[in-house]
Formats: C-alpha cells, sequence, structure tokens
C-alpha cells in the first residue's frame, strides 16, 4: 500500500462545475495535510492546508479532512480551465525526529470550456 | 514571501560529468530537501538537510551528493552523470522540523544527459 494514494486520472469536468479530488493515506499520526497545484513543466505550488478534521474553504477551493477514514479531499467550484493542473495530495510523517511530507503522486484535472 | 531560487532552468550535460546544481532560499528555513520528479513515479526524495552541514539519505540518493556549507543554500552533486539521471529537480525548504507550513519549491531545473 503507498504511503499517500491519488487516482492518476485525467478529472475531466466541465467549465463551471465543481471539480472533486480525493486522497488518502496510511499512517494514522499524521496531522498536516496540503494540497500542491502543478501546472505542466512548472514547479508545485501550495494552495490548500488542513489541520483537523471538517473542512476548510479558501475563495473557491475547500479541503476536506476526515481522519477517521484517512482522507483528503480538495473541492474546487466553479473551475475554470485555468484550474487544469496536476493536484498533489501531500501527508506529513515522522521520521526520526522531524516530520517529511509524502506526495502522491497526483491527479491530472482537465476543465473543459 | 519565501523565495526558493534555483540556478538554472534548463540545463544540458554530458555522460561522466559532475554536474552542480544549486539552491538557495531567503527566508532563514532550517529544513532543504531535493526532489527528482519523473512522470508516472512522482517525487521522489534524493538528499534533505535539517542544518548546516547536516544531511540525510532520501529515497533514491545512489549517484548523488549534497552540500550544506551555510544556511540558505543546499547544493546537489551529480558525481558522474548518467542518462537515467534526466529529469526535473526539484529544491524545496520548510521553515523547521515540524514543517508546520508545508515546502516551498523553487522553479525547477530540468536537466537532460547526453
Amino acid at each position: 500500500q503507498k504511503e499517500v494514494e491519488q487516482n492518476s486520472g485525467p478529472l475531466s469536468v466541465p467549465e463551471g462545475a465543481i471539480a472533486s479530488l480525493n486522497c488518502t493515506y496510511s499512517d494514522r499520526g499524521s496531522q498536516s495535510f496540503f494540497w500542491y497545484r502543478q501546472y505542466s513543466g512548472k514547479s508545485p505550488e501550495l494552495i490548500m492546508s488542513i489541520y483537523s478534521n471538517g473542512d476548510k474553504e479558501d475563495g473557491r477551493f475547500t479541503a476536506q479532512l476526515n481522519k477517521a477514514s484517512q482522507y483528503v479531499s480538495l473541492l474546487i467550484r466553479d473551475s475554470q480551465p485555468s484550474d487544469s493542473a496536476t493536484y498533489l495530495c501531500a501527508v506529513n510523517k515522522w521520521n526520526t525526529g522531524f516530520q517529511k511530507l509524502v506526495f502522491g503522486t497526483g491527479t491530472r484535472l482537465l476543465v473543459s470550456p | 514571501d519565501v523565495k526558493v531560487t534555483q540556478s538554472s532552468r534548463y540545463l544540458v550535460k554530458r555522460t561522466g560529468e559532475k554536474v552542480f546544481l544549486e539552491c538557495v532560499q531567503d527566508m532563514d528555513h532550517e529544513n532543504m530537501f531535493w526532489y527528482r520528479q519523473d512522470p508516472g513515479l512522482g517525487l521522489r526524495l534524493i538528499y534533505f538537510s535539517y542544518d548546516v552541514k547536516m544531511k540525510e539519505k532520501g529515497d533514491i540518493p545512489e549517484g548523488y551528493s549534497v552540500s550544506r556549507e551555510k544556511k540558505e543554500r543546499f547544493s546537489l552533486i551529480l558525481e558522474s552523470a548518467s542518462t537515467n539521471q534526466t529529469s526535473m529537480y526539484l529544491c524545496a525548504s520548510s521553515f523547521n522540523r515540524e514543517s508546520l507550513y508545508g515546502y516551498t519549491f523553487g522553479s525547477g531545473t530540468r536537466l537532460t544527459v547526453v
């Protein structure tokens, strides 16, 4: 089992729809969760962080965390073609004295006009 | 905003060359990381450092070494470049050992070894 799992996609949604991206993780001790957006040929950019169960909203983005189910999701409302990118889920993991982030392989999102 | 700067955006090197990739961050972050990213394989950690002159192996350290002589600078060295090291290399930094605020990535170096 991978430490952080994401469906590779592509996830195709029409412009204006809600895109739902999902991520599961294996380490029950994880406390910090992040979503990164990566455009083709560019580096990952942090767009959301979440630390407690429930929802966290920032503009059109909502991160959802369910620690009991070891599940993190990212909702993008009113999807735009400019949201087309790969979205990486990252989860912290303790490793001999400090934490590292473990990344999923990403879900590719395609938003069609 | 934290800025992580990688010295080169694109590099082409010959097999067997010694290659240096430089990374500088400007916000006094303690931790620095080097990843490579390949299609279908995601981000793979090569080395990281949580303090000056300290280094730790990541998941794929073979064929690489690192140097951190100053807090703001973390260098990745390919001792003898090979074609299977053709990849996108990403440097990242984080504030402290807890990395509570996530990582900030540099813009990446696309290395081609011919």
